[in-house]
């Protein structure tokens, strides 16, 4: 089965405006990360934010926020105010806890953003 | 402070020939991971050290990849001989341990043609 799953391959966002790209994970770890990463076609995997399994508010990093719905299993990013330089790829991953012992990144096949001037 | 450097940025071999890509990751990060993306999907995990250690190399075609992180610091990859399914980006990527908040930092990858 798919840790990462990210239904979206692609997405057209007008410049200025907000836009959510979806994203949900299975796990049966109770202890879990969550990690969204852009990807521009430079090729670098870029950190843009990060939610623990245990936390209680949703996480935001400037511009970016993620909405982190534990019961049904899904962390969607959005991206408020988009800018022409968020054109790229996005990237869902997941880093699963020491109970599975596997600690590794999985990632889903990402989403094209396209922001439109 | 630096990021995760890798070399070559860009490889065309023929198939059977041998290649290598070298990774230099954060300084004081003890966790070091390649990754493989081949085109339109996410990176796939290939081999995860700590320190000098190999702890995960599961998903490395051991038949005609290996690696190896000398000193805990640096890491290559090696390829040989090279397949045309072999034509990804080879990503490094490190972080300062396996804790599960501990981002993981990549580079810019190492483009591989196998013509």
């Amino acid at each position: 089965a798919q840790k990462i799953t990210q239904t979206q391959p692609g997405m057209f966002v007008q410049e200025k405006e907000a836009v959510t790209l979806d994203c949900t994970y299975d796990t049966s770890d109770p202890s879990y990360g969550l990690f969204w990463y852009k990807q521009p076609s430079s090729g670098e995997m870029i950190f843009l934010i990060y939610q623990g399994s245990y936390d209680q508010q949703n996480a935001t990093e400037g511009r970016y926020s993620l909405n982190f719905q534990k019961a049904r299993k899904s962390a969607n990013l959005v991206i408020s105010a988009s800018q022409l330089g968020d054109s790229a790829m996005y990237f869902c991953a997941m880093r699963e806890g020491y109970q599975t012992g596997a600690n590794n990144l999985f990632f889903g096949t990402g989403t094209r953003l396209t922001v439109i001037p | 402070e630096a990021g995760v450097v890798q070399s070559p940025r860009y490889k065309i071999i023929e198939k059977k020939q041998p290649v290598a890509f070298w990774c230099n990751p954060i300084s004081g990060h003890n966790t070091l991971y390649w990754y493989r993306q081949n085109l339109g999907q996410g990176p796939e995990l290939l081999i995860r050290y700590e320190n000098e250690e190999a702890v995960d190399d599961s998903q490395l075609p051991k038949d005609r990849f290996s690696a190896e992180r000398l000193k805990g610091v640096d890491s290559t990859l090696k390829i040989q001989p090279a397949e045309l399914g072999d034509s990804a980006v080879y990503l490094c990527a490190s972080s300062f341990d396996r804790g599960l908040g501990n981002t993981i930092y990549f580079g810019e990858g190492s483009w591989l043609t196998v013509v």
